[in-house]
């Protein structure tokens, strides 16, 4: 069965500090790999996504991801967090040959200190 | 453009009565889904419709969940009778169907079943 795993479920820094919150995933064929955060008291809106190409891929805010297949994971990293990127974090795999389904993990909630 | 709408936003039931909730995809968006997501975890795939026919509902409880697309644009879900367990927020979602196309998300359905 298809899975997603975040192994961080809350990450306290302080501001300026770097940021890396893992991603893996259990899934045979070929795949999408997205970031989505939730700001408190808002929806789901999309972070950054990989698709093909370049492993790493850029997203706003100054957030970034790397694709390394052969672990099957998704990292997601920012060099320096900001009080307002205080949020929940979540991973999603698109399977990208079944009907388009996406399973999400269970999120990472990150507190950044001012 | 207009985002994917959902009504309403909270709902308070007692346990054994009966909730609907309603979602607007984003014009266009061939993919339906309803997510659950339970608080402190990630956005369960309850049920997802490619334009009225149904993809997946292998994790809905058939028995007191149900959810329809009449017409391939908007969507119910209904729970009857609620338990308490379901108490969560209900995740509307859209995509315009192919591979790999990013999901977009509504605000979200708060349920509160006492």
């Amino acid at each position: 069965a298809q899975s997603v795993s975040q192994h961080n479920h809350h990450v306290i820094l302080s501001e300026a500090a770097s940021l890396e919150l893992g991603c893996n995933y259990s899934y045979g064929g070929t795949v999408n790999l997205f970031w989505y955060v939730q700001y408190p008291g808002q929806h789901l809106q999309l972070l950054l996504k990989y698709f093909s190409g370049d492993p790493l891929v850029k997203g706003i805010k100054g957030f970034e991801a790397e694709f390394i297949k052969s672990k099957f994971s998704f990292n997601l990293r920012k060099p320096s967090v900001q009080w307002s990127d205080t949020a929940e974090y979540f991973c999603a795999v698109n399977a990208r040959y079944n009907f388009n389904k996406f399973y999400f993990g269970s999120g990472t909630k990150l507190n950044v200190k001012p | 453009e207009a985002g994917v709408a959902q009504s309403p936003r909270y709902k308070i039931i007692e346990k054994r009565q009966s909730v609907a909730f309603w979602c607007n995809p984003i014009s266009g968006h061939a993919t339906l889904y309803w997510y659950q997501q339970i608080l402190g975890q990630g956005p369960k795939l309850l049920i997802q419709f490619q334009n009225n026919g149904v993809v997946d509902d292998s994790q809905l409880p058939k028995d007191r969940f149900s959810a329809e697309r009449l017409k391939g644009v908007d969507s119910t879900l209904k729970i009857q009778p609620a338990k308490l367990e379901d108490s969560a927020v209900y995740l509307c979602a859209s995509s315009l169907g192919g591979p790999g196309n990013t999901i977009y998300f509504g605000e979200g359905s708060w349920l509160t079943v006492v």
